[in-house]
C-alpha cells in the first residue's frame, strides 16, 4: 500500500497568513493526488485534484502543487473560515489512501 | 441538488451484522463510480471500498478481510455497504462519496455520514 505524510500534523496561523502543508507519498504517484478540507463534525469537502486543479466553487486563494512522492496544498491568504483540518489522498494505486491530517486554526 | 443521505447506523455487538444505505438524489447514479469511506472517532479518513458505475469493478481496503460487501442499486439510485463479524475497530462515522465523473479518485460529492457502534 502507498502510505501518505503531512507536516505539519497542525499549525496556528494569523488572518492573512500564507500557510503550506507538504504531503509525501511513499512511492511515485505522479499526480495522482487530492486535497480535501474537513470541518468539525462535517463531510470531507474536495478542495485540489490531481494534485493542481481548483475544484469548481472552490476559492482561488487554494491551490496545490508537486508530482512525484512530494506536494504541497497553499493557503494564500488564511481566513476564518478555513478553519478546519486537511487531508491528501492518493488515487494512484488501490487501495486508496489519505494522509493524517493537518489541523489547522487561528493564532 | 446534488446529494447523498447516508443511513443505517447503529449500536451493534461484536460479531454482529448492519447493512448501510446511500440514497442518491440530483445526478444520474448509474453514471458514476461510488465509495465508502470511514472515520473513527477523532482519527482521520479511511477509504473502506469503492464500486464502478455498473458493479464490474469492485475495490476494498485489505484489512476488510471479506467481512464487508459494497454492492448499489442503479435503479433505485442507493449505494449499500453490508457489514458482517463486526468488531470494535470498526466503529466509525461511514461516509459515502461520488467519484469525479472525469477523475474515479476523487470524491467530489459526500453524505453527511453514518455513525457505526461496535459494543457489547
Amino acid at each position: 500500500d502507498i502510505q501518505m505524510t503531512q507536516s505539519p500534523s497542525s499549525l496556528s496561523a494569523s488572518v492573512g497568513d500564507r500557510v503550506t502543508i507538504t504531503c509525501q507519498a511513499s512511492q511515485d504517484i505522479t499526480n495522482y493526488l487530492n486535497w480535501y478540507q474537513q470541518k468539525p463534525g462535517k463531510a470531507p469537502k474536495l478542495l485540489i485534484y490531481d494534485a493542481s486543479n481548483l475544484q469548481t466553487g472552490v476559492p482561488s486563494r487554494f491551490s496545490g502543487s508537486g508530482s512525484g512522492t512530494d506536494f504541497t496544498f497553499t493557503i494564500t491568504s488564511l481566513q476564518p473560515e478555513d478553519i478546519a483540518t486537511y487531508y491528501c489522498q492518493q488515487y494512484d494505486n488501490y487501495p486508496f489512501t489519505f494522509g493524517p491530517g493537518t489541523k489547522v486554526d487561528i493564532k | 441538488e446534488v446529494q447523498l443521505v447516508d443511513s443505517g447506523g447503529g449500536v451493534v455487538k461484536p460479531g454482529g451484522s448492519l447493512r448501510l444505505s446511500c440514497a442518491a438524489s440530483g445526478f444520474t447514479f448509474s453514471a458514476y463510480t461510488m465509495n465508502w469511506v470511514r472515520q473513527a472517532p477523532g482519527r482521520g479518513l479511511e477509504w473502506v471500498s469503492s464500486i464502478s458505475s455498473s458493479s464490474s469493478y469492485i475495490y476494498y481496503v485489505d484489512s476488510l478481510k471479506g467481512r464487508f460487501t459494497i454492492s448499489r442499486d442503479n435503479a433505485k439510485d442507493s449505494l449499500f455497504l453490508q457489514m458482517n463479524s463486526l468488531r470494535a475497530e470498526d466503529t466509525a462515522v461511514y461516509h459515502c462519496a461520488r467519484s469525479g465523473h472525469w477523475n474515479y479518485g476523487a470524491f467530489d460529492i459526500w453524505g453527511q455520514g453514518t455513525m457505526v457502534t461496535v459494543s457489547s
